[in-house]
């Protein structure tokens, strides 16, 4: 099984919407991320956590929040959904007591807001 | 904060060709380099990271190299193949202390 998990692959919305992308990790580790990827952009942090009671905003956080609900789980939302938020959006973990601060990336869930 | 350049943002090689991709980086406390690989339709993948106490690190047909002074590190791919075809993503860090900054990515490809 897949060390870390999203749900869903693939999510078509409409403006306005409010979506709730999830996130699972079975790795053990304290620190979780949340990414969007646009064409030609890379990668950009949207929101990360370093552990369950801690919760900070990273480089492009508007329009979005994140709930940690427990060390393997980190859901990213979106309250209203808006068409320059289609993306592609992962979730990673790292675990800085571990081999440097590798990051383990989900698979990702490819985003469309009509 | 951190900044980071990556280029080039295409590199088309033949099968056997060397490859290189550069990138530079603003904040002189980066202490922490990594390269990523995402292949079509997955997430990055680390492939190998250089820390600051050293300046140049291999693993097989793939190596980096870093030159604090300049701010610039680079990743080499010797013998490329096929399935070096992908995407490619430098970062920097303070390790520990805070988040990676990543590149804009480079899109590999290798043509037999």
């Amino acid at each position: 099984d897949a060390d870390v998990t999203q749900t869903p692959r693939n999510r078509i919305t409409k403006t306005g919407k409010r979506i709730m992308l999830e996130c699972s990790q079975t790795k053990g580790h304290d620190r979780m991320y949340w990414y969007r990827q646009d064409p030609g952009l890379g990668l950009r942090l949207i929101y990360y956590s370093f552990d369950v009671k801690d919760i900070n905003k990273g480089e492009i956080s508007d329009g979005y929040s994140v709930s940690r609900q427990a060390q393997a789980k980190f859901s990213l939302s979106l309250e209203s959904a808006i068409p320059n938020q289609t993306a592609l959006y992962f979730c990673a973990t790292s675990d800085p007591g571990g081999a440097g601060e590798t990051q383990y990336f989900g698979p990702g869930t490819r985003l469309l807001v009509l | 904060g951190e900044n980071v350049e990556q280029h080039p943002s295409t590199l088309s090689v033949q099968e056997g060709d060397s490859a290189v991709i550069k990138c530079t980086y603003s904040d002189s406390a980066s202490n922490y380099f990594p390269w990523y690989k995402q292949e079509l339709g997955k997430g990055p993948q680390l492939i190998i990271d250089i820390r600051s106490n050293v300046g140049e690190k291999k693993d097989q047909r793939i190596a980096v190299t870093l030159n604090k002074t300049a701010k610039h590190f680079s990743l080499h791919i010797t013998e490329t193949q096929p399935e070096d075809s992908a995407v490619y993503f430098c970062a920097a860090s303070t390790q520990g202390y805070s988040t990676l900054t990543f590149g804009k990515g480079t899109m590999l490809l290798v043509s037999p």
